[in-house]
């Protein structure tokens, strides 16, 4: 099993609005991660956790907050997003140990629109 | 600053024949590239990877070409077929100095098309 699961797979929030993406994965990796995609564009890292702790977070605007209940779950919290925020949100995992196979795998992505 | 490049923004082959993708970095702490395959308003799929200490990995029709002194890689596919038609992203991965932090960085992406 190799299936990381995102829901919703369309959100459309407005811009006063507070809404949750989840992200599940069951292959036991300890990394999970989340990405933006604009069109045309590569996936942009936004956070990386890491044994369920905040390892990297790239400079992301607090209205995106990360959240890690267990090492199967990610979830990222919007709040008060702009227009431009709208993008496909990718969910990532990885068995997050150094010397051991490190491909990421994706989940299908949460399409986001601000309106 | 890329550390990943893709040159090629799109590339268009017949049938059949090979197609040829191919990858530029300039970070040398990357250790591991991997190959991804995206259509359109879904997540990438994992297609082939390679660790900095080999030169070669071969997957079915897929293999991965790795040019350390170079900094290039390349990913091959023979025969090309019209499914694999897709966008195709080039990635590398390395640890911080502290080995604590993973990161995975994207090209930019080469848009293949396979004519029937």
């Amino acid at each position: 099993d190799t299936e990381v699961t995102q829901t919703p797979k369309h959100l459309v929030m407005g811009m006063t609005n507070k809404k949750s993406l989840k992200c599940e994965q069951h292959m036991g990796h300890r990394a999970m991660y989340w990405y933006k995609q604009k069109a045309k564009k590569p996936p942009e890292l936004m956070f990386v956790y890491s044994y369920e702790k905040l390892s990297i977070n790239e400079s992301v605007p607090s209205r995106f907050s990360p959240e890690c209940p267990n090492s199967s779950l990610l979830n990222l919290h919007l709040h008060a997003l702009q227009p431009e925020d709208s993008a496909l949100y990718l969910c990532a995992s990885s068995q997050g140990d150094r010397g051991r196979n490190t491909e990421a795998f994706f989940g299908q992505g949460t399409r986001l629109t601000v309106v | 600053d890329q550390q990943v490049k893709q040159n090629s923004p799109s590339l268009s082959v017949q049938e059949g024949r090979i197609s040829i993708l191919n990858c530029d970095y300039t970070n040398s702490m990357f250790d591991y590239f991997l190959w991804y395959k995206k259509y359109p308003a879904e997540g990438p799929t994992f297609l082939i990877s390679i660790s900095s200490i080999k030169d070669k990995n071969e997957d079915g029709r897929f293999t991965v070409f790795l040019n350390k002194s170079a900094k290039h890689l390349s990913l091959h596919i023979v025969p090309s077929q019209p499914g694999d038609s897709a966008v195709y992203f080039c990635a590398a991965s390395g640890w911080n100095s502290g080995g604590s932090n993973y990161k995975l960085t994207f090209g930019k992406g080469t848009l293949l098309t396979v004519n029937p």
